[in-house]
């Protein structure tokens, strides 16, 4: 059973424009939610976290929008650039102090 | 450089043979992990050592191994593997806990590919 929902799936973007992925959970005893992101070849690396009594958090061009009510949040990717081609990965940790992780989003910004 | 290395990167192996994945983590963390990420399905956590004792065995079937000799190196021994095994196996560390705000850092990753 799937306990984050990610979508979508893949995704296009022609540079200069907002890239936006969603997630879903289930669980109201997650209380931090990570963004990763994954190169080709590399492991994921951390690259941005909200807490959920906050509802959004920004860090350069990349913004996390937490909605707690509907259970979701997402990542904003504003001014994509050709180098932010990589897959996202939102996860969540709660109670039992692990990641669990969505499916994955895999991004292409065009030049 | 994440600190967290793992060897080969690469490995190909016979369903009948044995093998072994390393990890190595220079961040001086005390929990270490252990994901396998299949093409198009999440992450799936493995194992969990917190302070070098398995704390997490999520349903992995016993023909992977993990061995935890110290809180900076992690094994996964490999034994009669099938090709569904085929995947990135990925190793990780951080605080022992887990606490929220505990950033868990990834290796690059183990390609196996099962023959």
């Amino acid at each position: 059973q799937q306990q984050v929902k990610q979508s979508p799936q893949s995704l296009i973007v022609q540079k200069g424009g907002i890239s936006i992925i969603n997630c879903a959970y289930e669980n109201t005893a997650f209380d931090y939610f990570p963004w990763y992101q994954q190169f080709p070849g590399k492991g994921p690396a951390l690259l941005i976290a909200i807490r959920p009594d906050v509802s959004e958090k920004k860090e350069g061009r990349f913004t996390i929008s937490f909605n707690k009510s509907a259970k979701q949040f997402s990542l904003h990717i504003m001014d994509s650039q050709p180098g932010d081609s990589a897959t996202y990965f939102c996860a969540a940790i709660g109670s039992a102090r692990q990641l669990t992780f969505g499916s994955g989003t895999q991004l292409t910004v065009l030049p | 450089e994440t600190g967290v290395t793992q060897t080969p990167r690469h490995l190909v192996m016979g369903m009948t043979n044995k093998k072994s994945l390393k990890c190595e983590q220079h961040l001086g963390h005390n929990a270490m992990y252990w994901y396998k990420q299949s093409a198009k399905k999440p992450l799936e956590l493995m194992f969990v050592y917190n302070f070098k004792e398995q704390t997490e065995n999520n349903s992995v079937p016993s023909r992977f191994s993990p061995e935890c000799p110290n809180s900076s190196h992690l094994f996964l021994h490999l034994h009669t593997l099938q090709p569904e095994d085929s995947a990135l196996y990925l190793c990780a560390s951080s605080q022992a806990g887990d606490r929220a705000g505990n950033t868990i850092y990834f290796g690059e990753g183990s390609w196996l590919t099962v023959v």
